[in-house]
């Protein structure tokens, strides 16, 4: 199974700041139709997974445009341009590209 | 609207069994591959079982193969978890997702699952 690894683990960041998070994998992402099938989720406290980005960098319908994703191959990266209250939670990225999809362990964003 | 809504969990002892349930609805459900995620109390995401959009492919975790099978109904459009054999480490909240190809685009709210005697 590819593994995917998200640092850091833990993000303590200031309202109004930038955060980044890391993900990488263990095996190319590129699918053989050419397309990076990398994605992020956000999950609140108590809430479900709700997705952020998919195939890398395309932001789904309502999601605030301070999220951006980036990055090719293995290395990937979601940036919050600057950070809200409602974006503390856990951040997850996930590959769609080899069977079975994986997560990678979760980054946790916090406010300091 | 897309909407998933799963039910059936609860507290059940080890080795007992359990149906898991995720009704649909908002879409065209017999369009779409179907998956089942859980998340153990304070975990991560961990990929449980898929099936395919006309239930002719299904896809395990090793860690459930053998004791867990997914199912559909697409006259109902509902998704189904049967489990069995259940032991403590499958404790977690069960969520259902809808599968948009490469990724999970809409997911329910979660249905929580106690093994424990």
């Amino acid at each position: 199974d590819v593994v995917m690894t998200q640092s850091p683990l833990s993000l303590p960041v200031t309202l109004g700041q930038p955060a980044s998070i890391s993900c990488r994998s263990s095996q190319s992402l590129v699918y053989s139709d050419g397309n990076t099938y990398l994605n992020w989720f956000q999950q609140r406290p108590g809430q479900s997974p709700r997705r952020l980005i998919y195939k890398v960098s395309n932001r789904d319908s309502g999601v605030p445009d301070r999220f951006s994703g980036s990055g090719s191959g293995t290395d990937f990266t979601l940036k919050i341009s600057r950070v809200e209250a409602e974006d503390v939670g856990v951040y997850y990225c996930m590959q769609g590209t080899h069977w079975p999809w994986t997560f990678g362990q979760g980054t946790k964003v916090e406010i300091k | 609207e897309v909407q998933l809504v799963e039910s059936g969990g609860g507290l059940v002892q080890p080795g007992g069994s359990l149906r898991l349930s995720c009704a649909a609805s908002g879409f065209t459900f017999s369009s779409y591959a179907m998956h089942w995620v859980r998340q153990a109390p304070g975990k991560g995401l961990e990929y449980v079982s898929a099936i395919s959009s006309n239930g002719g492919s299904t896809y395990y975790a090793n860690s459930v193969k053998g004791r867990f099978t997914i199912s559909r109904d697409n006259s109902k459009n509902t998704l189904y978890l049967q489990m069995g054999s259940l032991r403590a480490e499958d404790m977690a909240v069960y969520y259902c997702a809808r599968a948009d190809g490469y990724s999970h685009d809409y997911w329910g709210q979660g249905t929580l699952v106690t093994v424990s005697s």
